[in-house]
C-alpha cells in the first residue's frame, strides 16, 4: 500500500494566518493527490483534487502544488471557518490511502 | 442537487454482518463511481473500495476482502455495503462517497455517514 505522511499532525494558527500543510506519498504518485478538510461530527469536504485543482465552490484562499512524491497544501488569509482537520489522499493506486490528518486550531 | 442518504445506527455483534444503503439522487446513477470510506471514533479516514453502479464492477482495499460487498439496485439508485464476521475494531462510522468523475479519482459528495458499533 502507498503510505501518505502529513506534517505537522497539529497546528496552531491565527486568523489572517497563511499555512501550510505537507504530505508526502511512500512512492510517486504523479498528480493523483487529493485534499479534503473536516469539522468535528461532519462529512469530509472535497477542498482540492488532481494536486491543485480547486473543487467547485471552495475559496480561492486554498491552493495545492506538488508532484511525485511531495505536496503542499496552502491556506492564506485565514478565516475561522477553516479551523478543522486536514487530509490528504491519494488515488494512484488502490487502496486509496489517507494521510493521517493535519488538526489546525486557533492559537 | 446531489444527496446521498445512507441507513441509520446499528448496533451489532461480534461476529455478525452488517448492511449499510446510501440512496443517491440529484443526478443521473450510473454515471459516477461510489466509494465506501469508514473513519473509527477519534481516527482518520480508511478507504473500504468502489463501485461502478453501471456495470456493478467493485474493487475493494484488499485488507476487506473475503468479509465485504459493495451492490446497488438500479430500480431504486441505492447502493449498499455489506460487511461480514464484524469484530470490535469494525465500530466506525461508515460514509459513501460520490466519485467526482475524471481520471484521478476523488469524492465530491458524502452521505452522513452510518454509525456502526460492534459490541457484545
Amino acid at each position: 500500500d502507498i503510505q501518505m505522511t502529513q506534517s505537522p499532525s497539529s497546528l496552531s494558527a491565527s486568523v489572517g494566518d497563511r499555512v501550510i500543510i505537507t504530505c508526502r506519498a511512500s512512492q510517486s504518485i504523479s498528480d493523483y493527490l487529493n485534499w479534503y478538510y473536516q469539522k468535528p461530527g461532519k462529512a469530509p469536504r472535497l477542498l482540492i483534487y488532481a494536486t491543485s485543482n480547486l473543487q467547485s465552490g471552495v475559496p480561492s484562499r486554498f491552493s495545492g502544488s506538488g508532484s511525485g512524491t511531495d505536496f503542499t497544501l496552502s491556506i492564506t488569509s485565514l478565516q475561522p471557518e477553516d479551523f478543522a482537520t486536514y487530509y490528504c489522499q491519494q488515488s494512484y493506486g488502490t487502496p486509496y490511502t489517507f494521510g493521517q490528518g493535519t488538526k489546525l486550531e486557533i492559537k | 442537487q446531489v444527496q446521498l442518504v445512507q441507513s441509520g445506527a446499528e448496533v451489532k455483534e461480534p461476529g455478525a454482518s452488517v448492511k449499510v444503503s446510501c440512496k443517491a439522487s440529484g443526478y443521473t446513477f450510473t454515471d459516477y463511481y461510489i466509494h465506501w470510506v469508514r473513519q473509527a471514533p477519534g481516527q482518520g479516514l480508511e478507504w473500504m473500495g468502489l463501485i461502478n453502479p453501471g456495470a456493478g464492477s467493485t474493487s475493494y482495499a484488499q485488507r476487506f476482502q473475503g468479509r465485504i460487498s459493495m451492490t446497488r439496485d438500479t430500480s431504486t439508485n441505492t447502493l449498499y455495503m455489506e460487511l461480514r464476521s464484524l469484530r470490535s475494531e469494525d465500530t466506525a462510522v461508515y460514509s459513501c462517497a460520490r466519485d467526482r468523475g475524471g481520471i484521478v479519482k476523488s469524492m465530491d459528495y458524502w452521505g452522513q455517514g452510518t454509525l456502526v458499533t460492534v459490541s457484545s
